[in-house]
């Protein structure tokens, strides 16, 4: 079984600051990582995910996350939000050990990013 | 790029009635779709697992009498909520995988339901 923790309910940023949601997960077998996006009465949107391969993930919109296996974290930045970029983050897990690897995600409980002027 | 298409978008239906929502991949097959709820500022919870030509598996706690899945057609499951109560109102999304063995999975817009 797995679980995802996100500390920040909702993070406040002003416009073009760099902006960090943190995400750790737990689990006793290898896992994929994904961030989702959510933007108000929609449904999810991928960001970005790592599979295997540089820890450094780029994704849409100018986000990248880094996956960090010792400190069972996977991040996600951007160096300069926008306005639009005011959503709800979703950082989810999925077991790599399952036949086809992103099939039932576990997912954290959000953050809400508020970008202000 | 791929999209998973959700239909209705808002749904309100009175207590004790059912309701249907519809979940489809439009430019791919769909062999594995999964449904899940979101309450209010809250996140997403796996509610069952839908396969193509068989029976759905359902999460823990899930009951499988009341939320109905079907997914008759490597393009479309649906989920009917039986004898809704206001309770059961909530944001059911749908999320398809791209093929039998890919790990690329796509979401819908998701439904509201409102159950009054």
């Amino acid at each position: 079984a797995q679980s995802v923790t996100q500390l920040d309910s909702q993070v406040p940023v002003f416009e073009e600051a760099p902006v960090e949601l943190r995400c750790n997960y737990s689990s006793s077998v290898s896992v994929y990582l994904f961030w989702y996006v959510q933007y108000p009465n929609q449904g999810l949107q991928l960001l970005l995910k790592y599979l295997s391969g540089s820890t450094l993930v780029k994704g849409i919109n100018g986000f990248e996350a880094e996956f960090n296996k010792s400190q069972t974290s996977f991040h996600l930045r951007k160096p300069s939000v926008h306005i639009s970029d005011t959503a709800e983050y979703f950082c989810a897990v999925s077991d790599r050990t399952l036949t086809g690897g992103g099939n039932k995600l576990t997912f954290g409980t959000g953050t809400q990013l508020k970008v202000e002027l | 790029g791929a999209v998973v298409s959700q239909h209705p978008s808002r749904v309100i239906c009175k207590s004790g009635t059912s309701v249907k929502i519809e979940c489809r991949s439009l430019d791919f097959q769909a062999t594995t779709m999964f449904w899940y709820r979101q309450f209010p500022k809250q996140s997403l919870m796996l509610m069952a697992t839908s396969n193509e030509g068989s029976k759905a598996t359902y999460e823990q706690g899930v009951e499988k009498d009341k939320f109905l899945i079907n997914h008759a057609s490597l393009t479309l499951s649906t989920l009917t909520v039986t004898s809704a109560h206001p309770e059961d109102s909530s944001f059911y999304i749908c999320s398809a995988r791209v093929g039998r063995l890919g790990n690329t999975i796509y979401f819908g817009e998701g439904s509201w339901l409102t159950v009054v």
